[in-house]
């Protein structure tokens, strides 16, 4: 079965305010967790990341919340931009792989002005 | 800013016919990576590389598929006999030195038609 994976396939906001995009992993022994954000015709773009040893992490208008309990990551961001609308794909690496991401289906954002 | 580049943008082949898909990592990266997305699905790990040899791969990584590092720059996808269901956005990325968990830089990615 999928390891990684998406609440919501879409979301839609209001410009200025906040996002909040789910994801679930069913692998326990994961132990770092990336959020990309792709944009049309793009490569992923690394946004955040996060290790197992914590269980938040801020950066500049993002934020990321891991809960191992419930093996749940979410990615907030604030006061959301058009230029915010894009795919949202969390990603996991379990240890003793090399590094290999294992990605969810993504989240389709889509900011209104 | 130091990116990962890939060429070509976009490669158009007919079914059976081999193509080779180039990727120039971050100068400094040892760790190397491929990736793949079929049409409106999520990112798939093909294969990682480090030191010249493959470290691990997935189950997509069949016989047909290849990893070069032929100079110190380059890193090559070969597909030796292209499927219809190999039309998809290959991903090239790369790590930093430790490898494992750290940030991967993603190329812009080549669109591959198989007809």
């Amino acid at each position: 079965g999928e390891s990684v994976g998406l609440h919501l396939p879409t979301l839609s906001v209001q410009e200025g305010d906040n996002s909040i995009i789910n994801c679930a992993y069913s692998n326990s022994a994961s132990d770092y967790f990336i959020w990309y954000k792709q944009e049309s015709g793009k490569g992923p773009q690394f946004i955040i990341d996060i290790r197992s040893n914590m269980d938040k992490r801020q950066g500049q208008r993002v934020t990321v919340l891991l809960n191992k309990t419930v093996k749940h990551l979410s990615l907030q961001i604030a006061a959301t931009q058009p230029g915010d609308s894009a795919v949202y794909f969390c990603a996991e690496n379990y240890g003793g792989s090399q590094g290999n991401l294992i990605f969810g289906k993504g989240t389709k954002l889509s900011v209104k002005p | 800013e130091p990116e990962v580049t890939q060429t070509p943008s976009h490669q158009v082949t007919q079914m059976g016919q081999e193509v080779i898909l180039r990727c120039v990592p971050i100068s400094n990266h040892l760790y190397f990576y491929w990736y793949r997305q079929i049409l409106g699905q999520k990112v798939e790990f093909l294969v990682s590389f480090y030191n010249n040899e493959i470290s691990e791969k997935s189950e997509i990584f069949d016989d047909q598929f290849s990893v070069e590092r032929p100079d110190g720059s380059n890193f090559t996808l070969k597909i030796r006999s292209t499927k219809l269901e190999d039309s998809a956005m290959y991903f090239c990325a790369s790590t930093k030195t430790s490898g494992g968990a750290y940030e991967q830089f993603f190329g812009p990615g080549t669109r591959l038609t198989v007809l």
